[in-house]
């Protein structure tokens, strides 16, 4: 158990619509991170954030969208769902940001777009 | 971006040691190199990670070469749980974290 939780474990929906994912980093942990996993394409990094603040962005569509909030947990949104969207979302937390610090994994969310 | 290089794929017998090897010849100075490892059906977990000289954890070790351009992750005595997709992968300031293909292990009892 890496103290990272992810809700929900499993959702499924329908094209066109809009979901919400939530993680809660590990006690102390200030970054969050988010991953998207597909078959065909891998684990991408999408969103990085610190303490409430964007820090980096990677592959993210411009349809997704995240938040850090004060009390440090994070969501990320999902809108206007393709059945390309299917994929495990993974939230990661680290203590701080740069290039020493690891990165703590959730569970992860399997999202089905039907 | 910093990128690595691995085999796709890897086989060993329990309870023998198993060399993961990973090329990042694009590597900088300051580019720390880290290593997780994903089970099936779970998240990334971290399994070690340096900087210029080997290092070594309950988990595994670390084998960095001297020019920084390849390294290679050791299990000393592989088992069945340790049957995972190893990623090798460059940490620079910027905060991205590109997993790339991975070697996925499989261990043989």
């Amino acid at each position: 158990d890496s103290g990272v939780t992810q809700t929900p474990k499993h959702l499924i929906t329908a094209t066109g619509q809009r979901v919400t994912l939530r993680c809660s980093p590990r006690s102390g942990d200030l970054s969050v991170y988010w991953y998207q996993q597909s078959l065909d394409q891998g684990l991408q990094f999408l969103i990085q954030y610190y303490n409430g603040e964007e820090r980096a962005k990677g592959n993210i569509l411009e349809r997704f969208s995240a938040q850090q909030f004060p009390d440090l947990h994070s969501e990320l949104n999902l809108s206007s769902l393709e059945l390309g969207d299917s994929a495990l979302y993974f939230c990661a937390s680290s203590v701080a940001v740069g290039r020493l610090h690891t990165q703590y994994f959730g569970p992860g969310t399997r999202l089905t777009v039907l | 971006d910093a990128k690595t290089t691995q085999p796709n794929s890897m086989e060993s017998n329990e309870e023998e040691p198993v060399h993961l090897p990973c090329n990042h010849s694009t590597i900088s100075g300051t580019d720390y190199i880290h290593w997780y490892r994903q089970l099936p059906s779970q998240g990334p977990e971290y399994v070690i990670h340096g900087l210029t000289s080997n290092v070594n954890n309950r988990m595994a070790s670390l084998a960095i070469a001297e020019d920084r351009k390849s390294s290679t992750l050791i299990l000393h005595r592989a088992t069945l749980r340790d049957a995972a997709v190893y990623y090798c992968i460059l940490r620079d300031n910027f905060n991205k974290f590109y997993f790339g293909s991975g070697t996925k292990l499989n261990v043989k009892p």
